[in-house]
């Protein structure tokens, strides 16, 4: 079977910086990712990390360390929009079911305050 | 470039009715899912179709929960009878491939069992 764990609320001030993070255990795994969904609304896919390290898209990080099955995405610059929940999903591949699943986090609900 | 369309939005039903959701993947994309998102937790996966093979239904409930995807585009899941259980948000979503990295998810249907 596949857990993932992160927090469940995160509270930043506008302007700051906020690192979730998101720890794992999973077998057959292939990389993980990153969603955001405000409420009411569709997932959206915010990045992918296969490889250890770090990538950063605009405002966006996100890291991976395969050794210690953790990650965590950065988000700086704050911004009141950022305020959503926001999900980590461990890609894996099981040789019965085809290719790959995501599995999801039960997610981290962001609150950015003025 | 239209994104994934679910319909309908809403749908409240008393137990032990039918119901039935529809999901319109991009264009060009032949992997599609069904997810089953409950009130503060990760989408779950229910299916997984390569164009018009169910190649992952191991999630999926079968006594009441049925999926198709006649022609490899548009989907279709199907509850009978409901249970006050099966509320939940019902997604859809869709990736070019298996071996996508980024799934692209509609907006949801919102069920509500009563």
């Amino acid at each position: 079977g596949q857990s993932l764990e992160q927090p469940s609320e995160v509270t930043a001030v506008e302007g700051a910086i906020v690192q979730i993070n998101c720890t794992y255990q999973t077998s057959g795994f292939y990389g993980l990712s990153w969603y955001q969904q405000h409420d009411g609304g569709a997932p959206t896919f915010l990045s992918y990390n296969a490889l250890d390290g770090l990538e950063e898209t605009g405002r966006f990080s996100s890291f991976l360390s395969r050794s210690d099955s953790y990650g965590y995405l950065l988000l700086q610059e704050l911004q009141m929009k950022d305020s959503a929940s926001y999900f980590c999903a461990v890609r894996a591949g099981y040789s019965g079911a085809g290719s790959y699943q995501l599995t999801f986090g039960k997610g981290t609900k962001l609150s950015v305050i003025p | 470039e239209a994104g994934v369309v679910q319909s309908p939005r809403y749908k409240i039903i008393e137990k032990k009715q039918p119901v039935a959701f529809w999901c319109n993947p991009i264009s060009g994309h032949n992997t599609l899912y069904w997810y089953l998102q409950n009130l503060g937790q990760g989408p779950e996966l229910l299916i997984r179709y390569e164009n018009e093979e169910a190649v992952d239904d191991s999630q999926l409930p079968k006594d009441r929960f049925s999926a198709e995807r006649l022609k490899g585009v548009d989907s279709t899941l199907k509850i009978q009878p409901a249970e006050l259980g099966d509320s939940a948000v019902y997604l859809c979503a869709s990736s070019l491939s298996a071996a996508g990295t980024e799934q692209f998810f509609g907006p949801g249907t919102r069920l509500t069992v009563l």
